[in-house]
């Protein structure tokens, strides 16, 4: 399975962009990106998740690179309800665990 | 339509009992998957199963674990003998299948077991 590197911790004013980065350079061809993100000790809620294009969905857009090798979550206006660990998963089609990493802990600052 | 269901939500067992942990899944869905978060730590899978079928049991320790996905019902994590390490929460998602192998995993909002 492709590893995924993510900074431990951003930080991001209310009402502005969150823009949250995913190194995935050992990335294969079928394999797809997913973010999910956990708040307080909730169950992982899903956000989006894409192959080769760009997505777009109501809570995000995920932005792919064309060699595949990196991609960026954006939460456009971030909320103080956006504070949560984020994870950038990379799972093949052919296999249906998600392996969680330690993701990136986002601070919503009003 | 109602989300993932897990119950209890919490569930505490003295060493040596059984915990039995339920989920529901989402209506229409037939891949259900099993995870653990243990205390400050990340989460973890477990195990994957389709209806009557364990597809993937590659993160179930091998003793005192056993997951089933019946025919009719919600799927069961067992836990026998347990023990203070097997203290987590315990988080079960569920997925529709998809052709092109391409599809979201729901979670549930999770078990807290405690052992005592």
């Amino acid at each position: 399975d492709a590893k995924t590197t993510q900074p431990t911790s951003m930080d991001c004013a209310e009402g502005r962009a969150a823009n949250l980065p995913c190194n995935h350079s050992t990335i294969s061809g079928n394999e797809y990106v997913y973010w999910y993100r956990q708040i307080h000790s909730q169950g992982p809620q899903y956000i989006i998740h894409g192959l080769k294009n760009n997505e777009t969905n109501e809570m995000a857009s995920l932005i792919i690179t064309e060699d595949r090798k990196s991609s960026t979550l954006i939460l456009p206006h971030a909320t103080l309800r956006d504070t949560a660990v984020y994870y950038c998963i990379v799972r093949p089609s052919n296999t249906g665990k998600l392996i969680f990493g330690q993701g990136t802990t986002l601070q919503v600052k009003p | 339509n109602a989300g993932v269901m897990q119950n209890p939500r919490h569930l505490v067992r003295r060493r040596g009992q059984e915990a039995r942990l339920r989920c529901s899944p989402m209506k229409g869905h037939s891949h259900v998957y099993w995870y653990r978060q243990l205390p400050e730590e990340g989460l973890k899978f477990m195990v994957y199963l389709q209806k009557e079928n364990i597809i993937d049991e590659s993160g179930m320790p091998k003793e005192r674990f056993s997951a089933e996905f019946p025919k009719e019902g919600p799927s069961i994590l067992r836990i026998q003998q347990v023990v203070r390490g097997d203290s987590a929460a315990y988080f079960c998602a569920s997925s529709p299948p998809r052709g092109d192998g391409s599809y979201e995993q729901y979670f549930g909002p999770g078990t807290r077991l405690t052992v005592t």
